[in-house]
């Protein structure tokens, strides 16, 4: 299986700060990883692709420079929300394909409050 | 029409009950198919994949219609434990380890003692 932990799970900002979200997989080596958002009562929506060694892949409509992605090694991706707004506040969720390629793997998640 | 599409729900159904949800999705292209169940501020944790030749596992049955562009997830014997929102996820990617999720909005069940 795989095994990814996220931290931290859950985190109260003020306006205009930056947070830094941490997703680790812990028992293999992911050279893709997930950064996915969920409002309440809405689906899962992907944010971008992180891609080990090299620049993440941003859908549409999400701001690159507002979400920053670094993925330096196989086993770290890092999310930063930086100049945070109310508006941000959300639930993001890291993933991993699972070995043998059999859906993904998701972190246990971090929920964001913004005031 | 909506990439992937649910009954939101919410199912209330008693215990032992049988209860089935159903998903449509617009991408003809789409290569693989899950059922994933989230529990409330839980991350998606995978039920099972979707086969063209149905799958059970357990009481969960899944089966899957390419020409109707349908997926449907079948409960038997429901538990207080099945309460949970349930979410049809599709795969547009092609090609091998090509992943393009797309999820539903999830159908929530609740089981009822």
């Amino acid at each position: 299986g795989a095994v990814v932990s996220q931290h931290p799970s859950r985190v109260i900002c003020k306006s205009g700060t930056s947070v830094k979200i941490e997703c680790r997989s812990l028992d293999f080596q992911a050279t893709t990883m997930f950064w996915y958002r969920q409002f309440p009562k809405q689906s899962l929506m992907l944010m971008a692709t992180s891609n080990e060694g090299s620049k993440a892949t941003y859908e549409q409509g999400v701001e690159k420079d507002k979400f920053l992605i670094n993925h330096a090694s196989l086993t770290l991706s890092t999310l930063t929300v930086t100049s945070a707004h109310p508006e941000d506040s959300s639930f993001y969720i890291c993933s991993v394909i699972r070995p043998g390629g059999y859906g993904y793997t998701f972190g246990s998640g971090t929920r964001l409050t913004v005031v | 029409r909506k990439e992937v599409e649910q009954d939101p729900g919410p199912f209330n159904v008693p215990e032992g009950a049988t209860v089935a949800f159903n998903c449509t999705y617009s991408n003809s292209a789409s290569q693989s198919f899950f059922w994933y169940r989230q529990d409330c501020r839980k991350e998606p944790k995978l039920l099972m994949s979707v086969y063209s030749s149905g799958n059970e596992d357990g009481r969960f049955t899944a089966q899957l219609n390419r020409a109707s562009q349908y997926i449907s997830l079948l409960i038997r014997d429901s538990k207080l434990s099945d309460s949970a929102t349930y979410l049809c996820v599709v795969n547009r990617g092609s090609g091998a380890g090509s992943y393009q999720l797309t999820f539903g909005k999830g159908t929530k069940l609740s089981v009822i003692p």
